[in-house]
């Protein structure tokens, strides 16, 4: 079974530029999340959709960052402008939610370095 | 809040043993888990542990659970070069929600 796809991998660019990371999660996953981990930390979410639905965002910086989740699979997370100090990995996750679960397992993609300059 | 704390560095030579800790301070988290983290990749989840156990074993890895002082272990038996890597612990967020909360990570190298 294919894990979390990401691309891509890396990216550089300068700062204002936008730039946009797109992952798909494990199959039949209904619950997406993107993280974002700085340098020497553990990751931070930024995001987290129930199938179509960003049922958590609070975490996300709604002036320059945006994210989509069509049809409940892929999804997008975009940052227009960046600045200097979105420099980190983003990482995107899956989870299957369980019926009265009260968590879930979830599982990573290799992430995007992005670089900004 | 909610906080994970690791200690930075952990060095073992090769077929010893290593211990990573972790405490936290969110006493309702349901599940606490460890994950792995190689030069370049994503997080690999090792083992989790739900908060009503306080021991869990799988394979070379135990994890053992003291929820009286939220603190939580991973032993790595015969530890190989192939374990070097950074591991994560990881607690739910308030209220047991599906937000993970991360440790900075302990960054373990072992030494042939």
């Amino acid at each position: 079974e294919a894990g979390v796809v990401q691309s891509p991998r890396y990216k550089i660019i300068e700062k204002k530029q936008p730039v946009a990371f797109w992952c798909n999660p494990i199959s039949g996953h209904n619950t997406l999340y993107w993280y974002r981990q700085n340098l020497g930390q553990g990751p931070e979410l930024l995001i987290r959709y129930e199938n179509e639905e960003a049922v958590d965002d609070s975490q996300l910086p709604k002036d320059r960052f945006s994210a989509e989740r069509l049809k409940g699979v892929d999804s997008t997370l975009k940052i227009q402008p960046a600045e200097l100090g979105d420099s980190a990995v983003y990482l995107c996750a899956s989870s299957q939610r369980t019926s009265g679960g009260r968590t879930d397992t979830q599982y990573f993609g290799p992430g995007t370095r992005l670089t900004v300059l | 809040g909610e906080d994970v704390e690791q200690s930075l560095f952990l060095s073992v030579r090769e077929g010893d043993s290593s211990v990573i800790n972790c405490t936290y301070t969110d006493s309702s988290s349901t599940y606490l888990y460890w994950y792995k983290q190689e030069p370049g990749a994503g997080l690999q989840l090792l083992t989790y542990i739900f908060s009503n156990m306080d021991m869990k074993q799988d394979q070379r890895l135990t994890v053992l659970l003291n929820k009286k002082d939220k603190h939580l272990s991973l032993r790595i038996a015969d530890t190989q070069t192939g374990d070097s890597a950074i591991y994560f612990c990881a607690e739910n967020g308030p209220d047991s929600s599906y937000k993970l909360i991360f440790g900075s990570g302990t960054r373990l190298l072992v030494r042939p």
